[in-house]
């Protein structure tokens, strides 16, 4: 089983609104992403959660802000988006350097910012 | 500089043909190297894995890796067009949970 599970698939909301992506995965894998894709542009690493441990992208802007509440669970918190914000959000996990290296992605949630 | 680089293509293969996708990286330790294939509009999928040098082969996927040369490749054999998508390396570090990715290069199959 290497299935990854993001809610939601789609997303619309206003710059002022605050939301969250959730992402879930039940393979013991002990390390968590997200990334954002823009079109035809390769995914770029926003967040990693490693054995309870986050490594950020210095790049990524506050207004974006990830929470770890179990090693099953990750959630992107949204506040204050902009249009340039809109694209596909990608969750993936791994079972960390000391288990194995390979990382699956989820689906994805296709945000929109209006 | 980038720390990933891929021929963006579009790369277009006759049906049936081996389609040769060719990826490089920077000169820092690494430790594991992977390929994706992407449909527009989804998710990146995990289709090969390779740690070590030489060839690693799964199905009409073979993975080559070659570290003195800092390079990986995909063959692609007895190309179909439900091959055609984007294919994009990515490389993790070693020490370093960071899988970085190429850009990406776009593979149009031709029936």
């Amino acid at each position: 089983d290497t299935e990854v599970t993001q809610t939601p698939k789609h997303l619309v909301m206003g710059m002022t609104n605050k939301k969250s992506l959730k992402c879930e995965q039940h393979m013991g894998h002990r390390a968590m992403y997200w990334y954002k894709q823009k079109a035809k542009k390769p995914p770029e690493l926003m967040f990693v959660y490693s054995y309870e441990k986050l490594s950020i992208n210095e790049s990524v802007p506050s207004r974006f802000s990830p929470e770890c509440p179990n090693s099953s669970l990750l959630n992107l918190h949204l506040h204050a988006l902009q249009p340039e914000d809109s694209a596909l959000y990608l969750c993936a996990s791994s079972r960390g350097s000391r288990g194995g290296t390979e990382a699956f992605f989820g689906q994805g949630t296709r945000l929109t910012v209006v | 500089q980038k720390e990933v680089e891929q021929n963006s293509g579009p790369l277009s293969v006759p049906e049936g043909a081996i389609a040769s996708l060719n990826c490089t990286y920077s000169d820092r330790v690494s430790q594991s190297f992977f390929w994706y294939r992407q449909y527009s509009g989804k998710s990146p999928e995990l289709i090969m894995s390779i740690y070590s040098n030489g060839d690693k082969e799964d199905g009409r996927f073979t993975a080559q890796l070659n570290k003195a040369s800092q390079y990986v490749s995909l063959l692609i054999r007895d190309s179909q067009p439900s091959d055609s998508a984007t294919y994009l390396c990515a490389v993790k570090w070693a020490a370093s949970e960071k899988l970085t990715f190429g850009t990406g290069t776009r593979l149009t199959i031709i029936p």
